[in-house]
């Protein structure tokens, strides 16, 4: 059964600092990754989706890297804001359209 | 960009009332799925949806039933609400690229 681990549960920051996010699953037959931003009491935000096939995306100031056979993501942040705190989801699922297993997040602040 | 609509962000039920969560895409998507958000627990899948008219158990479907009678909309339905219900419900659908969620519906059953 696939599990995801995120590491750590919360972080707290200057602001103008660069950061990582991890991830980590257990079982490396994914076809794809996704990350997620969530601000208190709202819905999911899709940030970034790495298909197996792809070592890393990117989109302003975000990058994702995969490593499928250590079974490893991270959430690159560079020059984080206030505006950046929220918490953070990793999802993976095993086929294109089948289920995401998720992650239980990192709470990321960011201090100005 | 796809949308995906919940039709209320806040909900207050009563216990044993019949409940029904409406969820629509915009997108021409097949797949929907349903999740529910609990401190501690993360999400959780309660049901989901390949096709019209066909439906698959998550992993806690106990309590729920769902409905797709038409392709962009799955609703969720907690047949005699109790509190242990009580949770940020998260709809989400797909077409093999990536998923997009709704903005979520918080209903408390008391």
């Amino acid at each position: 059964k696939q599990e995801v681990t995120q590491i750590p549960a919360a972080l707290s920051v200057p602001e103008g600092e660069n950061l990582v996010l991890n991830c980590s699953f257990t079982d490396s037959a994914i076809y794809n990754l996704q990350w997620f931003r969530q601000d208190p009491g709202k819905g999911l935000t899709s940030l970034l989706l790495i298909q197996s096939s792809q070592r890393e995306q990117t989109s302003g100031r975000l990058n994702a890297s995969l490593d499928k056979s250590s079974g490893r993501s991270t959430l690159y942040i560079a020059a984080s804001q206030p505006g950046d705190s929220a918490t953070y989801l990793c999802a993976v699922s095993r086929g294109g359209s089948e289920k995401l297993v998720f992650g239980k997040g990192t709470k990321l602040t960011v201090n100005p | 960009d796809v949308k995906v609509t919940q039709s209320s962000r806040y909900l207050v039920k009563r216990t044993g009332e019949k409940v029904f969560l409406e969820c629509v895409q915009d997108m021409d998507h097949e797949n929907m799925f349903w999740y529910r958000q609990d401190p501690g627990l993360g999400l959780r899948l309660i049901y989901f949806s390949y096709d019209v008219k066909m439906k698959e158990k998550g992993d806690i479907p106990e309590g729920y039933s769902v409905s797709r009678e038409k392709k962009e909309r799955f609703s969720l339905i907690l047949e005699s609400a109790s509190t242990n219900q009580t949770s940020m419900y998260l709809c989400a659908s797909t077409w093999g690229y990536g998923y997009t969620f709704g903005s979520g519906t918080r209903l408390t059953v008391v």
